[in-house]
């Protein structure tokens, strides 16, 4: 069936350093896929996204890479900061034209001060 | 510009018994999605409203429903509650044929 995983699910990182975070996704038909960031007692806010005709995508901070062969998925963020600890969701969208969300279970970022 | 808003924030109650969350969507969205997030996993996509009608439909049974109204606001009722219904339940909005989401805090139901 379908699926999005996420291959670790706490990462402590240092203060400044950068973080990479990790999704793998199951379903070669999708053709869109989107970070999200959710802190505590929040909805999900989006960060960054990117199509399948792409396999890098950079924003402030952040950047996604995609690998269609190993339906791999990434968010990388740069100098990360204290505000940054929340959970990271990867979400992949079938192009099923009624953009259900898949949603992984989520990576917990904590940042060390 | 007016962002996703629910209500309510919290409530309890027990099995068996019947909830209706509402939502309201961000200014210019004509679509709403409803997700339930258990605690420690992702959001699980419930249906999409889309013109006042299921625009899409994920893995859960006929006691979830739904209502999108002409402002495009939307309710989600659940039926004869679970204990496993315990949950965030999220809404989200967006214009049709895009794809991003935009989040409400959500609703945080729990059943006892």
């Amino acid at each position: 069936g379908e699926s999005v995983g996420l291959h670790l699910p706490t990462l402590s990182v240092q203060e400044g350093d950068n973080s990479i975070i990790n999704c793998a996704y199951s379903n070669s038909a999708s053709d869109y896929f989107i970070w999200y960031k959710q802190e505590s007692g929040k909805g999900p806010q989006f960060i960054i996204d990117i199509r399948s005709n792409m396999d890098k995508r950079q924003g402030q901070r952040v950047t996604v890479l995609l690998n269609k062969t190993v339906k791999h998925l990434s968010l990388q963020i740069a100098a990360t900061q204290p505000g940054d600890s929340a959970v990271y969701f990867c979400a992949e969208i079938p192009t099923s034209g009624t953009y259900k969300y898949i949603f992984g279970t989520g990576t917990r970022l904590k940042v060390l001060a | 510009e007016t962002g996703v808003t629910q209500s309510p924030t919290h409530l309890i109650k027990t099995r068996g018994q019947q909830v209706t969350l509402r939502c309201s969507s961000q200014s210019g969205h004509n679509t709403v999605s409803w997700y339930q997030q258990a605690l420690g996993q992702g959001p699980q996509f419930i249906f999409q409203y889309y013109r006042e009608e299921e625009n899409g439909r994920g893995n859960f049974p006929p006691r979830f429903s739904g209502l999108q109204f002409p402002n495009y606001s939307s309710e989600l009722n659940v039926n004869a509650l679970e204990l496993d219904d315990s949950a965030l339940y999220l809404c989200a909005s967006s214009t049709q044929g895009t794809g991003e989401l935009f989040f409400g805090e959500g609703s945080r139901l729990t059943v006892l």
